[in-house]
């Protein structure tokens, strides 16, 4: 699986968007881009996953650019229980295969 | 439905000690995988098992070993305990050729005095 990088923090107003992003520079054309978040001390929660085209659900929007070598994860209206550790994962689908965690990006949403 | 549950919750063992952890997972899943998360750290993958088989391994030492039943449930084993397999661990489930989600339990705390 390729190798993610994410800023370590991040913070943003509550009620605005947070925009989140991760480079995966060596992603590979098969391999998906995963979100997953972990409230302190609780188990990831999966958020949203994509391969190419954009992707929306109600937690959160998925960009992916063009040339697949960065995404950004977009929660549209931010609240404080979004404050949480933030995961990047390329990872192959259908292979169930691994995670491979990175250290994510710490967000906290300021009241 | 209930998701991936784990048991126990907390747990306190001395160095040179054995742990069994117990996970079970999601309704439908045959697959469970666990990790381990050291403090400030993302998790870390031990093992996955499958078919009562363990069908992958993360670089972690034989100390560490599971077992999965035929009910799907899942088991981890540390012996010799050390200083340093204190850590939350946490047990996910999914279907091996599924969409790739995995469904994470809330995690069983380990401290090692």
């Amino acid at each position: 699986d390729a190798k993610t990088t994410q800023p370590p923090s991040m913070d943003c107003a509550e009620g605005r968007a947070a925009n989140l992003p991760c480079n995966h520079s060596t992603i590979s054309g098969n391999e998906y881009v995963y979100w997953y978040r972990q409230i302190h001390s609780q188990g990831p929660q999966y958020i949203i996953h994509g391969l190419k085209n954009n992707e929306t659900n109600e937690m959160a929007s998925l960009i992916i650019t063009e040339d697949r070598k960065s995404s950004t994860l977009i929660l549209p209206h931010a609240t404080l229980r979004d404050t949480a550790v933030y995961y990047c994962i390329a990872h192959l689908s259908n292979t169930g295969n691994q995670f491979y965690f990175g250290t994510g990006t710490s967000l906290t949403v300021i009241p | 439905d209930a998701g991936v549950t784990q048991s126990p919750t907390h747990l306190i063992k001395t160095r040179g000690q054995q742990v069994t952890l117990r996970c079970s997972p999601k309704s439908g899943h045959d697959t469970v995988s666990w990790y381990q998360q050291a403090l400030g750290q993302g998790p870390q993958f031990i093992f996955q098992y499958y078919e009562e088989e363990e069908r992958q391994r993360g670089n972690f030492p034989d100390r560490f070993s599971g077992h999965q039943f035929p009910n799907y449930s899942s088991e981890l084993n540390v012996n010799a305990l050390l200083l340093g397999d204190s850590a939350l661990y946490l047990c996910a489930s999914s279907l091996l050729m599924g969409s790739g989600e995995q469904y994470f339990g809330p995690g069983t705390r380990l401290t090692v005095t």
